[in-house]
């Protein structure tokens, strides 16, 4: 009964570099949120997703930040040309749906831009 | 604007009670959550509480919600060192798990 899965859960990327993040979530789940954390700071929302379909993006940086939840395989956070303002934790989180049930969280993937 | 505001630290003797307490703006909130973070992990969901409920127990923990003054509560009682960690306080709003998280509480528990 695995929960959210994130991997990596530590990436090192050089400036101007890609980073992909992935995400899957607890079986059965089939909406998918992102959260960034930086450091000393709590989560901020970035996106939220259903299957092929982004819901609220609202969080998101308008450039070099997009995100995928495909009918096959895991959600995909990508991060172009990487800045060193991008390091941070990227937490991943899933629910069964639009009802009550709260969210339960990945144990992140860990951004260092050098 | 939507805000959730919490102390940031805060130190307990072992045995003693623990109270994180948290603000929050949006009077529509619908959910309240409290979440533990322990060094380089996830967050781990402690416990939840509707808007329209006063007060949750589970074991030994205890949520108090005053809407009036919009404030919330997480009680710990017999703290141990395993509870050292940070708790996150959070609200839920809208029709889905948009999640607004306060900076977080580090709580240290020591002999």
């Amino acid at each position: 009964n695995a929960g959210v899965m994130q991997n990596p859960r530590h990436l090192v990327r050089r400036r101007g570099q890609e980073a992909r993040l992935r995400c899957s979530p607890m079986k059965g789940h089939s909406h998918v949120y992102w959260y960034r954390q930086l450091p000393e700071e709590g989560l901020k929302f970035m996106v939220y997703l259903q299957k092929e379909n982004i819901i609220d993006e609202s969080g998101m940086p308008k450039e070099r930040f997009s995100a995928e939840f495909p009918k096959e395989g895991p959600s995909i956070l990508r991060i172009q040309q990487v800045v060193r303002g991008d390091s941070a934790a990227y937490f991943c989180a899933s629910s069964p749906g639009t009802d009550n049930s709260p969210l339960h969280f990945g144990n992140g993937t860990r951004l260092t831009v050098t | 604007g939507e805000d959730v505001e919490q102390s940031l630290f805060l130190s307990v003797r072992e045995g003693d009670s623990s109270v994180i307490n948290c603000t929050y703006t949006d009077s529509s909130s619908t959910y309240l959550y409290w979440y533990k973070q322990e060094p380089g992990a996830g967050l781990q969901l402690l416990t939840y509480i509707f808007s329209n409920m006063d007060m949750k127990q589970d074991q030994r923990l205890t949520v108090l919600l005053n809407k009036k003054d919009k404030h919330l509560s997480l009680r710990i009682a017999d703290t141990q060192t395993g509870d050292s960690a940070i708790y996150f306080c959070a609200e839920r709003s809208g029709g889905y798990n948009k999640l607004i998280f306060g900076a977080g509480t580090r709580l240290a528990v020591h002999p």
